[in-house]
């Protein structure tokens, strides 16, 4: 069955840590995005790539890096954790119409 | 400054009745416009769309209706069931086939049996 698998479910990190976000997709997109949301709030783009190899900036990309080293992976990289960046990020994929996202069941991300 | 803007922010409705799910957006530019289901501890899903060349859209017991002119849309719930309590978003994009969307802050409904 096609689907997005993203890991960890949730991880605790502390200030200025590094953390790697992984989204791994079975569903033979090419585009792929990510997206946080904030308790009580709607989603909001971070990145997004279209090919492999490539990532392009999404409308808050700053603090976050990302990695598309294969059609299927997609990583988010936050290389200096900070409190702000306590949220839910929401990984997901489409066909390159991109008239339906198709998202994971998420990453509970909490900075200490 | 909010571009899309969703009311209410909560909504109770008894089983069997129409619910009512309001959306309106600042840019003109934008021209499709997905709402997504999300239910707790689950990603959103795609629910319905419409773009901007029309003005209703049907699918069961879920119909979208957009009027272009005041920039406003609504998703209504006919015959509600309490599989349908979830948060609603409302999103929308300024091409359809690039996958980048604006998100509302969401409505959550319950249905009461």
């Amino acid at each position: 069955e096609a689907a997005v698998t993203q890991s960890p479910r949730s991880k605790v990190a502390v200030t200025g840590g590094k953390v790697t976000l992984s989204c791994h997709q079975t569903n033979n997109h090419d585009y792929m995005y990510w997206y946080r949301q904030d308790t009580g709030h709607g989603l909001r783009l971070i990145h997004y790539s279209y090919v492999a190899d490539s990532t392009e900036k999404g409308d808050i990309p700053d603090g976050y890096k990302a990695s598309r080293p294969s059609q299927e992976n997609f990583s988010l990289i936050l290389e200096l954790a900070s409190l702000s960046q306590t949220a839910v990020y929401f990984c997901a994929s489409s066909d390159e119409l991109a008239e339906t996202l198709y998202f994971g069941s998420g990453t509970r991300l909490t900075v200490l | 400054q909010q571009q899309v803007r969703q009311s209410p922010q909560s909504l109770t409705v008894w089983e069997g009745e129409t619910a009512i799910l309001n959306c309106s957006y600042e840019d003109s530019t934008f021209n499709y416009f997905p709402w997504y289901q999300q239910f707790p501890g689950e990603g959103p899903a795609l629910l319905i769309s419409i773009s901007s060349v029309s003005d209703k859209k049907e699918d069961g017991r879920f119909t979208i209706f957009f009027n272009k002119r005041e920039k406003k849309l609504s998703l209504h719930i006919t015959d509600s069931q309490p599989g349908d309590s979830a948060t609603y978003f409302c999103a929308a994009s300024r091409n359809t086939n690039t996958g980048k969307l604006t998100f509302g802050d969401g409505t959550v409904l319950t249905v009461k049996p």
